[in-house]
């Protein structure tokens, strides 16, 4: 077991710019959750999906963001268009998917620092 | 939605027993409880899990009441390493089957020599 893995770690980017973030749940989990976690507060859910169907996103999520799970894998997360209100640490997790457990596993995590 | 309340901070000493109660008076019947725990810089880290009574592992205790309006999680004589930010959660089942964790802003834990 490798654990939730999530690429890069650090970004800084420049306002503006798009960037794009990686995350590769354990392998045999099938549903694939992303967060945003600012400073002192507790994660954010942003979307979920079921292998590779997008079932939920938060209003949180602007249309600068998509987030996308090809073959029911890897997720990448994009926003677009960046702004400094988008600096914060940006949380991966997989789940087996019981339906009322659902325990899930989180990665280490991106943070994004929009100057 | 599910929404938990949990005091904000808490100290201790090591070696101490820590007891953190969450209050989730609008739990659902198919609600499970879980407690999770995270360090700056990481991802939080699942502690354990609960429906009912009492469950216990090698790490945690969680004591749920009858009513299940509430939980306890109980951390054995804590040491410096347990100092960290815990988070009590209800599952919102989504319709789709999946969950829409909501996280408070959990309770910070500072354990002092």
């Amino acid at each position: 077991d490798t654990g939730v893995s999530q690429d890069p770690r650090h970004k800084i980017t420049k306002r503006g710019q798009n960037v794009t973030f990686r995350c590769d749940p354990i392998s045999e989990h099938n549903r694939l959750y992303w967060y945003r976690q600012t400073l002192g507060q507790g994660p954010e859910f942003l979307t979920y999906f079921q292998n590779e169907a997008q079932l939920e996103k938060s209003r949180l999520l602007s249309d600068r963001f998509s987030a996308e799970r090809p073959k029911g894998s890897f997720s990448t997360l994009e926003i677009q268009r960046t702004e400094q209100g988008d600096s914060a640490m940006y949380l991966c997790a997989s789940s087996l998917g019981d339906r009322n457990t659902d325990t899930q596993y989180f990665g280490p995590g991106t943070r994004l620092t929009v100057l | 939605l599910a929404k938990t309340t949990q005091p904000i901070s808490m100290d201790s000493y090591e070696g101490q027993e820590v007891n953190i109660t969450c209050s989730h008076n609008n739990i659902a019947t198919n609600d499970y409880i879980t407690w999770y725990q995270q360090f700056p810089s990481q991802g939080p880290r699942f502690i354990i899990q609960g429906y009912k009574t009492k469950v216990t592992n090698e790490v945690a205790s969680l004591f749920i009441p009858a009513d299940r309006k509430s939980s306890t999680l109980s951390l054995p004589r804590v040491s410096l390493s347990d100092t960290a930010v815990y988070y009590c959660l209800v599952g919102d089942s989504l319709n789709t089957g999946g969950f829409k964790t909501i996280f408070g802003a959990g309770t910070r834990l500072f354990v002092k020599a």
